[in-house]
């Protein structure tokens, strides 16, 4: 079975932190996402990522970026987090479909 | 850029009612997937449909893939309980496995 492990369920942060969110996935996929999910907006994708150090700005990419230093890795970053990035993250693996979901981290800036 | 529209936002049925839920897009699709997300749990995967007027099963779940490939539907006959969730659809074909979700059906079932 596919693994997708996000380091954090929970996190709180301050505006203006640099936030990062990681994610790791044991299929060795060569696509990797980070999504955020809002009430009736559903998923939007923020940033993909193709390969190692590969990555192409999804539907809402301001006032993130994103890192793939290793296959198995892709790291979401909130360069300096504000309060309408307060939201659902979820990163997601795929080698070609379906994709396969981490289990979120629920992510309040105050 | 590639838009998929999804209703009804929410649906409340009585146990053993149908429940059906609708997708558009903007343009045509090479695929449709459909994933569904328990209450507190992420999306999982249910199905993909690839050919133009396609249809599947699964148990009680019927999905269908438009002539145009531009829409799509999830039918799911005599609810259960078990069936709660939210209920995306998601159009893919771009480059990389990339997918565009539609916003969701949160299904709510009465016993």
């Amino acid at each position: 079975d596919v693994k997708v492990t996000q380091s954090s369920r929970y996190l709180v942060k301050r505006t203006g932190e640099k936030v990062f969110l990681e994610c790791v996935q044991d299929m060795d996929h060569e696509n990797m996402f980070w999504y955020r999910q809002d009430p009736g907006l559903g998923l939007r994708l923020i940033y993909f990522s193709y390969d190692v150090k590969m990555k192409e700005k999804g539907d809402i990419p301001e006032g993130y970026s994103v890192s793939r230093e290793k296959k198995e890795r892709f790291s979401l970053i909130l360069e300096s987090a504000s309060t309408n990035q307060t939201s659902m993250y979820l990163c997601a693996s795929s080698q070609r479909e379906p994709q396969h979901f981490g289990d979120g981290t629920r992510l309040s800036i105050l | 850029g590639q838009q998929v529209m999804q209703i009804p936002q929410y649906q409340h049925v009585q146990e053993g009612e149908d429940f059906t839920t609708y997708c558009n897009s903007s343009t045509t699709l090479s695929n449709i997937q459909w994933y569904k997300q328990r209450p507190g749990g992420h999306p999982v995967f249910l199905i993909q449909l690839v050919k133009s007027g396609e249809v599947k099963k699964q148990k009680r779940l019927t999905f269908q893939f438009g002539e145009a490939k531009k829409n799509s539907s999830l039918h799911i006959t005599a609810t259960q309980t078990t069936d709660v969730g939210t209920y995306f659809c998601a159009g893919g074909g771009t480059s990389y496995g990339k997918l565009t979700f539609g916003q969701g059906t949160i299904l709510t079932v009465h016993p």
